[in-house]
C-alpha cells in the first residue's frame, strides 16, 4: 500500500533552517513526490517536484531558500533563512496507478 | 497566469446533493489531467477524485465512490463534482487541482470551495 509519512510538527528560529522528511511505504522507494505549502486560511501551493535521484523542479515564484533532496525512500524539503511568512503546513504528495496520496502534514512553526 | 476558481458551495443537509464547478483559465483546459482534493475542518489534504483530459478516465477515492462524480466541459474549460448521498463528514473545503503533465503531482491549485454537510 502506498504511504507518505510525515512528522507532525517541526520548528525552527527566524533564519535558521528546517528539514522536512517525507517518507515513502515500502516497495515505492523510487517514486517522485511533490511538496506543497498551505498557509493559514489559504489554499495549497505547488513548491517543488522531487525526483528519486534528487532532482527537483520548483514552481513559479518559489524562492531559492526552498530546496529538496533524497535519500533511500526518505524526500526532504528543506527551508533556509526561515522567514514569518514560512510558517505553514506542507505536505508531500504522490501517485499511484488509479490514486493520488497526501501525507498527513507537517506543521512548520517559525520561533 | 493559471487560474482555477471554484464555485458551488454551500451548506447541505445530510442525504442531499451539490454540485462544485471550477473554472479554469490561463491554459490549455483541454491538455491536462484534473483532480479534486479536499480538506475537513483542522485536518490535512485528501485526494478526492481525478479526471483525464478526454475524460474517459476517472478514479474516485473509496470514501466517495459511488456517491461523487466527477466530470468536464473542454469547450467551457471546466471542471465539476457532483455529490449525492451527503455525509456529515463530507464537511470540508474542496479545491480542484491541476496535474503536471509529466507526473501526476498538482503544480496549481484553486482557492478552494466550503461544503457543510448539516442539519
Amino acid at each position: 500500500q502506498l504511504v507518505l509519512t510525515q512528522s507532525p510538527s517541526a520548528s525552527a528560529s527566524l533564519g535558521a533552517s528546517v528539514k522536512l522528511t517525507c517518507t515513502l511505504s515500502s516497495g515505492h522507494s523510487s517514486y517522485a513526490i511533490a511538496w506543497h505549502q498551505q498557509q493559514p486560511e489559504k489554499g495549497p501551493r505547488f513548491l517543488m517536484k522531487l525526483n528519486n535521484d534528487g532532482s527537483h523542479s520548483k514552481g513559479d515564484g518559489i524562492p531559492d531558500r526552498f530546496s529538496g533532496s533524497t535519500s533511500g525512500a526518505e524526500r526532504y524539503l528543506t527551508i533556509s533563512s526561515l522567514q514569518s511568512e514560512d510558517e505553514a503546513d506542507y505536505y508531500c504528495q504522490t501517485w499511484g496507478t488509479s490514486i493520488r496520496v497526501f501525507g498527513g502534514g507537517t506543521k512548520v512553526t517559525v520561533l | 497566469e493559471v487560474q482555477l476558481v471554484e464555485s458551488g458551495g454551500g451548506l447541505v443537509q445530510p442525504g442531499g446533493s451539490l454540485r462544485l464547478s471550477c473554472a479554469a483559465s490561463g491554459f490549455t483546459f483541454s491538455s491536462y489531467e484534473m483532480n479534486w482534493v479536499r480538506q475537513a475542518p483542522g485536518k490535512g489534504l485528501e485526494w478526492v477524485s481525478y479526471i483525464s483530459s478526454g475524460a474517459g478516465t476517472r478514479y474516485y477515492a473509496d470514501s466517495v465512490k459511488g456517491r461523487f462524480t466527477i466530470s468536464r466541459d473542454n469547450a467551457k474549460n471546466s471542471l465539476y463534482l457532483e455529490m449525492n448521498s451527503l455525509r456529515a463528514e463530507d464537511t470540508a473545503v474542496y479545491y480542484c487541482a491541476r496535474e503536471d503533465r509529466a507526473v501526476a503531482i498538482f503544480d496549481y491549485w484553486g482557492q478552494g470551495a466550503l461544503v457543510t454537510v448539516s442539519s
